[in-house]
């Protein structure tokens, strides 16, 4: 256990579905992110909130829509997915700044398969 | 832009021997340089770091990584593999300042042959 901690582990659901991932840590952290891992891909940053702002947003569709209510817990709400949007999505945190030197820590992800 | 390379998708090593997988980056300014390692069914775990001072850099599980400005490549070593370093590796770059801006490589997959 990382101390970052991601729910379901795996999802399956179909392209009209609307479901929700969780990502929670309580190493007073931050930062936190939400990546997308696809098989021989780099993984994609997909959206950065520090201190429950989001400050980055790399291009991704709107069927994803995160959420961060405190900065413990992050939210990753998905609609009308496409097949090609199935993949792991890992979660990560961090402290801010120089503090993000030691490295990110990441939760062991969600299995996502759009059918 | 940032970026990382990882040549190899796949590396296969002897139990016992040596082995080295290989990563390049590009980034503007000093680079902040990182491993992680993803075993199956898992998130990715740190292992080492660069961000300054001597160029070997020693990390986790008796890996190390070497920093080389004018080759821009941080190759990860160990000295003798294991059967259970088998996994997903990834190399990571930032520069100063962009902590929350790391961009990773596609992976590279050590099998290591008992």
């Amino acid at each position: 256990e990382t101390g970052v901690t991601q729910t379901p582990r795996h999802l399956v659901m179909g392209m009209t579905n609307k479901k929700s991932l969780k990502c929670e840590q309580h190493l007073g952290h931050n930062a936190m992110y939400w990546y997308k891992q696809s098989a021989k891909k780099p993984l994609e940053l997909m959206f950065v909130y520090s201190l429950e702002e989001r400050v980055e947003n790399n291009s991704v569709p709107s069927r994803f829509s995160p959420e961060c209510p405190n900065s413990s817990h992050l939210f990753l709400h998905l609609h009308t997915l496409q097949p090609e949007d199935s993949a792991l999505y890992l979660c990560a945190s961090s402290p801010l700044g120089a503090g993000a030197q030691n490295g990110y820590t990441f939760g062991s992800g969600t299995r996502l398969t759009v059918v | 832009a940032q970026s990382v390379a990882q040549p190899e998708d796949q590396v296969n090593v002897a139990e016992g021997n040596p082995l080295t997988v290989k990563c390049t980056y590009s980034v503007s300014g000093n680079p902040y340089l990182f491993w992680y390692v993803q075993y199956p069914n898992r998130g990715l775990q740190f292992l080492l770091k660069y961000i300054t001072g001597d160029n070997l850099v020693k990390g986790s599980y008796g890996f190390e990584a070497e920093f080389n400005k004018s080759q821009t490549s941080f190759h990860l070593k160990k000295p003798s593999a294991l059967v259970s370093d088998s996994a997903l590796y990834f190399c990571a770059v930032t520069y100063s300042g962009g902590y929350q801006k790391v961009t990773f490589g596609t992976g590279t997959k050590l099998q290591v042959i008992p």
